[in-house]
């Protein structure tokens, strides 16, 4: 069965300074990989998504993430915070199934002080 | 452009009442899910359909049903409200078919739903 961890229900990080949201998951076969963004009152919105193509992917608003297969991880990073970074992030795994079903990571969310 | 509509941002239902959450999503899309978001537990899968009039059950389907009549709407209900279902329902819908997973789920704002 698919599951997913995100190490730090919160994380606090200074204006400027690097952000590392940790994510590993567990899966039998190659799994693809998406970080969603959850910004108060709202919906979810993806990130990025990894799909087998590159191991470092790419996103929105300057994050990026790095698949490694052998660490099981799929980490989010940003160089430096922005106050409008703040907000709920969730790592997602899904696989090729019968069904298309989606497992959620339980979430990190991210404070950024001034 | 909102693709994912849910009908409410907040309800507030009493004890024993049927409720109905709606979604709506405009994308063409053959999969649609409902969650329910909790603090720490993340997003908790209630139920899903994959086409017209088709259902599975998630994670976490006591106390819940669904329908889905039309490719476009995917309806939650709450047969006997009951406090412990006070939470945030999220509504997402998915382009892709069995055995295509790559693509991005698109998810509605949200519903607050308190149960007093």
């Amino acid at each position: 069965a698919q599951s997913v961890t995100q190490l730090g229900s919160h994380v606090s990080v200074s204006e400027g300074a690097l952000v590392l949201l940790r994510c590993n998951y567990s899966s039998s076969v190659p799994p693809y990989l998406f970080w969603y963004v959850q910004y108060p009152n709202q919906g979810l919105q993806l990130l990025l998504k990894y799909t087998s193509a590159a191991t470092l992917v790419k996103g929105i608003n300057g994050f990026e993430a790095e698949f490694k297969k052998s660490e099981t991880s799929f980490h989010l990073t940003k160089p430096s915070a922005h106050m409008s970074d703040a907000a709920e992030y969730f790592c997602a795994v899904s696989q090729k199934t019968s069904y298309d079903k989606v497992i959620f990571g339980p979430g990190t969310s991210l404070s950024v002080i001034p | 452009d909102v693709k994912v509509t849910q009908s409410s941002r907040y309800l507030v239902k009493r004890t024993g009442e049927k409720v109905f959450l709606e979604c709506v999503q405009d994308m063409d899309h053959e999969n649609m899910f409902w969650y329910r978001q909790d603090p720490g537990l993340g997003l908790r899968l209630i139920y899903f359909s994959y086409d017209v009039k088709m259902k599975e059950k998630g994670d976490i389907p006591e106390g819940y049903s669904v329908s889905r009549e039309k490719k476009e709407r995917f309806s939650l209900i709450l047969e006997s409200a009951s406090t412990n279902q006070t939470s945030m329902y999220l509504c997402a819908s998915h382009e892709a078919g069995p055995g295509v997973s790559n693509t991005e789920a698109f998810f509605g704002q949200g519903t607050r739903l308190t149960v007093v």
